[in-house]
């Protein structure tokens, strides 16, 4: 199975501030159709998770353009421009190149 | 707008079985791939599950291999996930969750069931 090593664990932000989180594979993540299957989600607490950015840049439907994602290969990045308390929660990226799909550990944004 | 609703969840011993169903609606349920994903409290997330349109094809988790089975209903639009020699460790939240359409990967969740293996 692919590893995904998400960090920071954790990243107090204040709010209007930006906040970075980086994820890692422990192998490419480019498929062979070309593409390169590279999600983020938010899940917020007591929620489901919630799908963010896929293919590692795309905005899924009804996310703000504060969430943009970056990256290639086995290193990836989301940023969270201009924090708003609603962002708390947990972020997760997950892998779908390969099966199993796999996701990182995870990273808690709090406000400071 | 799609709805994914998980029923079935519970309390069950260890060594006992469980089947979890998804309903779904807001959309063609027969083009999508469907999944299973657990997230154990406090934990993160992991797949276990995934059935393929037409429900000829399935994969499971090395994890769950030999216990748990999905299947799908294309009449019913409904998904389910049987789960056979539940140990302690199965023990999680269960979310159904779609596949994405134009790209490898998922999309929209369930609010899930909780599973616990517990004697």
């Amino acid at each position: 199975d692919i590893v995904m090593t998400q960090t920071p664990l954790s990243s107090p932000v204040t709010l209007g501030q930006s906040a970075s989180i980086s994820c890692r594979s422990d192998q490419s993540l480019l498929h062979s159709d070309g593409d390169t299957y590279l999600s983020w989600l938010q899940q917020r607490p007591g929620q489901p998770p919630r799908l963010l950015i896929y293919k590692i840049s795309n905005r899924f439907s009804g996310v703000p353009d504060r969430f943009s994602g970056s990256g290639a290969g086995t290193d990836f990045t989301l940023k969270i421009s201009r924090v708003e308390a609603e962002d708390v929660g947990i972020y997760y990226c997950m892998q779908a190149t390969q099966f199993p799909h796999t996701f990182g550990q995870g990273t808690k944004l709090e406000i400071k | 707008e799609v709805h994914l609703v998980e029923s079935g969840g519970g309390l069950v011993q260890p060594g006992g079985s469980l089947s979890l169903s998804c309903a779904a609606s807001g959309f063609t349920f027969r083009n999508y791939w469907m999944h299973w994903v657990r997230q154990a409290p406090g934990e993160g997330l992991v797949l276990v599950s995934r059935i393929n349109p037409d429900g000829s094809y399935t994969n499971n988790a090395d994890s769950v291999k030999g216990r748990f089975s999905i299947s799908r209903d294309n009449a019913k639009n409904t998904v389910s996930l049987q789960m056979d020699s539940l140990r302690v460790d199965d023990t999680a939240l269960y979310y159904c969750v779609r596949g994405a359409s134009d790209w490898i990967g998922i999309d929209y969740w369930g609010q899930g069931i909780l599973v616990t293996v517990s004697s």
